[in-house]
């Protein structure tokens, strides 16, 4: 089964602006990752939480983490058209890395 | 630094026909994955070697897919007897080892379509 539920499942947004997905999962993690991946193309890790962290930045990447509520979220500034792809994210607990089932996000010029 | 490498990028074949796929992970890398992803869905773990031992094999449906990583590098994954709910695209990773911070680098996956 999958650990992480992401919402929303589609995201259609203009250049420019923000984009936000958000991700639940099930279990306590070791922490939470985020991946992209363009059509017909592997998957490419964005940035990583550790379980004792809130908030952590990377360029125009923001992601939160509340294992109170076993929530975490992605937020792009300053959409591109270049970061048009599906976004998910992954929660490792011990050996196991579990992902969502993804958010598509397409970025009009 | 050259990535992860699969092989083929795309498979048609038959229901109950056989298929292997083929990965070389990063040079050094330690923990090789394999994972499917169904159209629509993130990746699912099927496969998980440290070195050439299994780590995890949990979902792995064990009466037609096998794998292995014989020395310990290279990797293939063998379906047989093909289904039609076989059809994705199926993901190699590798990482540096098992500590929860190192990232896992993803192959182009091969593409399998089954009739």
């Amino acid at each position: 089964s999958q650990q992480g539920e992401e919402d929303p499942q589609a995201l259609s947004i203009q250049e420019g602006e923000n984009a936000t997905m958000n991700c639940s999962y099930k279990t306590s993690i070791n922490n939470l990752q985020w991946y992209r991946q363009n059509s017909g193309r592997g998957l490419v890790h964005l940035i990583l939480i550790r379980s004792n962290e809130r908030e952590k930045h990377s360029g125009r990447l923001r992601v939160t983490l509340d294992t109170s509520k076993k929530s975490s979220s992605l937020l792009i500034t300053a959409s591109r058209a270049a970061d048009t792809a599906s976004y998910f994210c992954a929660a490792r607990a011990g050996n196991m890395l579990t992902f969502g089932g993804g958010t598509r996000l397409m970025v009009k010029p | 630094e050259a990535g992860v490498a699969q092989s083929p990028r795309y498979k048609i074949i038959e229901k109950r026909q056989s298929v292997a796929f083929w990965c070389n992970p990063i040079s050094g890398h330690a923990t090789l994955y394999w994972y499917q992803q169904i159209l629509g869905q993130g990746p699912k773990l099927l496969i998980q070697f440290q070195n050439n031992g299994v780590v995890d094999d949990s979902q792995l449906p064990k009466d037609r897919f096998s794998a292995e990583r014989l020395k310990g590098v290279d990797s293939t994954l063998k379906i047989q007897p093909a289904k039609l709910e076989d059809s994705a695209v199926y993901l190699c990773a590798s990482s540096s080892g098992l500590a929860v911070a190192n990232e896992q680098f993803f192959g182009p996956g091969t593409r399998l379509t089954v009739l």
